[in-house]
C-alpha cells in the first residue's frame, strides 16, 4: 500500500532557529500533499496544500513567510518553520492524495521550541 | 463552506461491546466523501473507513461500519466488539466537491476501552 514518511519524527530546537520537516511518498508519486498542525488534544488544522512544481496554497491565517513549503519533486514536500518560537511547538503531519481520492498520512513530526 | 461536528469529546466502552461515535456534517456540495480516522497516542493517523455521498450502501470494514444517513447529514462510526487496542482518538473528516481535495476534520472523540 501507499506509504508516506516524515523526517524527523521529533525535533527540539532553540527559539529563533529554523526547522525543516520532510514528507516523502515512498512508493507512489504525490502531485498534491497537505500539511496539518495539531495541538495537544485538538483536531488537525490544515495549514497549506502543496502542489508539485507550483506555489503552495495557504489556509487563511497561516503565515506563508513563516511556514515555507517546497514541493520540488513528485515524492518530496518540505515544510520549513522559520524563526521558530515556543508557540510553534506542535505536531506537524503531512498527507498525500492517493488513487481513488483517499489520503495517506505521514507518522507526524513533534516540534518543541525551547 | 464545510463543517464537521463531533459532539462527544470522550467515551468509555466496555471491552467486547459496541460503541457509536457521532458525526454530523454540513456542506452544499452534492458530491463529497466522509472519512473516519483513528489516532492512537503515537500520533499516526490510521484510515478506518470511507463513505461517498453517492454510495447506496453503508460502508463496512471489518469491525467498523459507517451509519450514513444522508438526509440527516450524519455519518456515525460503529465499532463492534471493542478491543483494548481501540482506545484512541477518532476523527471524522470530509472531502467536499469533486475538485476539492482538502479534508476538514471534526474535533475528535477520545475512546477508552475498559477491560
Amino acid at each position: 500500500g501507499a506509504v508516506v514518511s516524515q523526517h524527523p519524527s521529533r525535533v527540539i530546537c532553540k527559539s529563533g532557529t529554523s526547522v525543516k520537516i520532510e514528507c516523502r511518498s515512498l512508493d507512489f508519486q504525490a502531485t498534491t500533499m497537505f500539511w496539518y498542525r495539531q495541538f495537544p488534544k485538538q483536531s488537525l488544522m490544515l495549514m497549506a496544500t502543496s502542489n508539485e512544481g507550483s506555489k503552495a496554497t495557504y489556509e487563511q491565517g497561516v503565515e506563508k513567510d513563516k511556514f515555507l513549503i517546497n514541493h520540488a519533486s513528485l515524492t518530496l514536500s518540505t515544510l520549513t518553520v522559520t524563526s521558530a518560537h515556543p508557540e510553534d511547538s506542535s505536531f506537524y503531519i503531512c498527507s498525500a492524495k492517493i488513487a481513488g481520492g483517499a489520503r495517506e498520512f505521514g507518522p507526524g513530526t513533534r516540534l518543541t521550541v525551547l | 463552506a464545510q463543517k464537521i461536528t463531533q459532539t462527544q469529546p470522550g467515551m468509555f466502552v466496555q471491552e467486547k461491546e459496541a460503541v457509536t461515535l457521532d458525526c454530523t456534517y454540513d456542506t452544499s456540495d452534492p458530491s463529497y466523501g466522509l472519512f473516519w480516522y483513528k489516532q492512537p497516542s503515537s500520533g499516526e493517523m490510521i484510515f478506518l473507513i470511507y463513505q461517498g455521498s453517492y454510495d447506496q450502501q453503508n460502508a463496512t470494514e471489518g469491525r467498523y461500519s459507517l451509519n450514513f444517513q444522508k438526509a440527516r447529514k450524519s455519518a456515525n462510526l460503529v465499532i463492534s466488539a471493542s478491543q483494548l487496542g481501540d482506545s484512541a482518538m477518532y476523527f471524522c473528516a470530509m472531502r467536499g466537491g469533486s475538485n476539492d481535495y482538502k479534508l476538514s476534520f471534526g474535533a475528535g472523540t477520545t475512546v477508552t476501552v475498559r477491560a
